[in-house]
């Protein structure tokens, strides 16, 4: 069936170091790629995200690229800042109206 | 503030019972998509509604039911309640149910005691 795995779960950096987190799904019909942002007991928002007909995103300090052939895509925080700190999910459109998330990655950034 | 709103905020009410939780999508949405996020777990896809109409379903319970209304408002009912339905029940709205951005509510926290 569909699934996205994602790594790591927990995720330590120092303030100013950079952050990468890893997703890996299994639909090959998988064409859009979005990343969500949660803060405890908040709701999740949308931070960035990627269709199959691009290889790389940028926002800020934001980017995100997608290779299709080894069906993963990679969320990357540079300069990281404490207000970073929250769970990440990474997320595939199945192409069945429907979209799986990944488990999700809990991002501290250190002072 | 996404445009999108949950009723009620949090709920707390006995193994067996029933509840609806509400929401309703950002103006110009057609489609809800309900999650169910259990304390430090991922979200858990359970069901979408496209222009009142089911379009994907996903691990949902048979216990649990929703619908989308006319006015495209969603009603996602959770009946026979056990305690491992405790969870942050999210519903999210986009425009076209399929590739869309997804726009999270505030959440309804259920504790099922």
């Amino acid at each position: 069936g569909e699934n996205v795995e994602q790594h790591p779960s927990t995720l330590s950096v120092q303030e100013g170091d950079s952050a990468v987190i890893k997703c890996t799904y299994s639909d090959s019909a998988s064409n859009y790629f979005p990343w969500y942002k949660q803060e405890l007991g908040k709701r999740p928002q949308l931070i960035i995200d990627i269709r199959s007909n691009v290889g790389e995103k940028k926002d800020q300090r934001i980017a995100v690229t997608l290779n299709k052939t080894a069906k993963h895509f990679s969320l990357h925080i540079t300069e990281t800042q404490p207000e970073d700190s929250a769970v990440y999910f990474c997320a595939a459109y199945a192409g069945t109206y429907k979209y799986i998330f990944g488990t999700g990655t809990r991002l501290k950034v250190l002072a | 503030d996404s445009g999108v709103t949950q009723t009620p905020k949090h709920l707390i009410t006995a193994t067996g019972q029933r509840v609806t939780l509400r929401c309703s999508p950002r103006s110009g949405d057609l489609s809800v998509y309900w999650y169910q996020q259990s304390l430090d777990q991922g979200l858990q896809f359970l069901i979408q509604y496209y222009n009142g109409e089911e379009r994907a379903k996903g691990n949902i319970l048979e216990r649990f039911s929703a619908q989308q209304f006319p006015d495209l408002h969603s009603e996602l009912n959770l009946s026979s309640l056990e305690l491992g339905d405790s969870a942050l029940y999210f519903c999210a709205s986009g425009n076209s149910g399929a590739t869309d951005t997804q726009y999270f509510g505030p959440g309804t926290r259920l504790t099922v005691l």
